[in-house]
């Protein structure tokens, strides 16, 4: 009953090769958000858009950019992994304002060899 | 000031036992404090928040203690199950732009029968 899906669940690319991660939510929610995260550690947030403003988090690599093409879709691109790319992709929405949890889709595993 | 320093990095507890996080902050301008439950393979889940205008808060076995003073808070989960096993992060922030989430670093959680 995931309300937050992301597809494809594993990722496999090659080193400098395109690749795009997608996720869609169900809840409506005016927030949607993309973190990285690798083996044990914190999600560590990539950007989010509140509707279709787009805000980046000063330390995300230009290698990293988003679309959001309507309410309900978000699009990861990393133009050119590295191997230092591999790593958990996680989507998450929230409706935003006061309190509002996040909720996570079950992420996507990237590899890249 | 933006860190939530979170302890332990790991915990083994026995089946029955009482399973302690430890959270920590410095921004006082952090009014909002999640838990999520994250699983093998799963992206994170919002199990518990609090806000610091009370100093505990309980929902079935899973406790949140709050010292604002000390700018501390906590996890605790009573009467530990084999299935609680899977990694916490504390997170925090302003209660108006939960936008800004900082998580912890996480604490991988094992319960044995």
């Amino acid at each position: 009953d995931a309300m937050v899906i992301q597809n494809p669940r594993y990722q496999v690319t090659q080193f400098g090769k395109p690749v795009t991660l997608s996720c869609s939510q169900t809840l409506n929610h005016n927030v949607m958000y993309w973190y990285q995260q690798k083996s044990s550690q914190a999600p560590k947030l990539l950007f989010h858009y509140y509707d279709k403003d787009f805000n980046n988090e000063a330390d995300t690599p230009d290698n990293f950019q988003s679309r959001r093409p309507n309410t309900s879709f978000c699009f990861l691109d990393i133009r050119s992994p590295g191997l230092g790319d591999a790593a958990m992709y996680l989507c998450a929405s929230t409706a935003g304002g006061y309190n509002s949890p996040l909720h996570f889709g079950n992420g996507t595993r990237l590899t890249v060899t | 000031q933006q860190q939530v320093k979170q302890s332990p990095q790991s915990l083994i507890v026995q089946k029955g036992g009482i399973s302690i996080i430890n959270c920590a902050y410095e921004n006082t301008a952090f009014d909002y404090f999640p838990w999520y439950q994250q699983f093998p393979g799963k992206g994170p889940a919002l199990l518990i928040a609090i806000r610091p205008d009370v100093s505990e808060k309980k929902e079935g076995r899973f406790t949140i203690s709050f010292n604002k003073s000390a700018k501390q808070f906590s996890l605790h989960i009573m009467d530990s199950q084999p299935g609680d096993s899977a990694t916490y992060f504390c997170a925090a922030s302003p209660s108006y732009n939960t936008d800004k989430l900082i998580f912890g670093t996480g604490t991988r959680l094992q319960v044995f029968p």
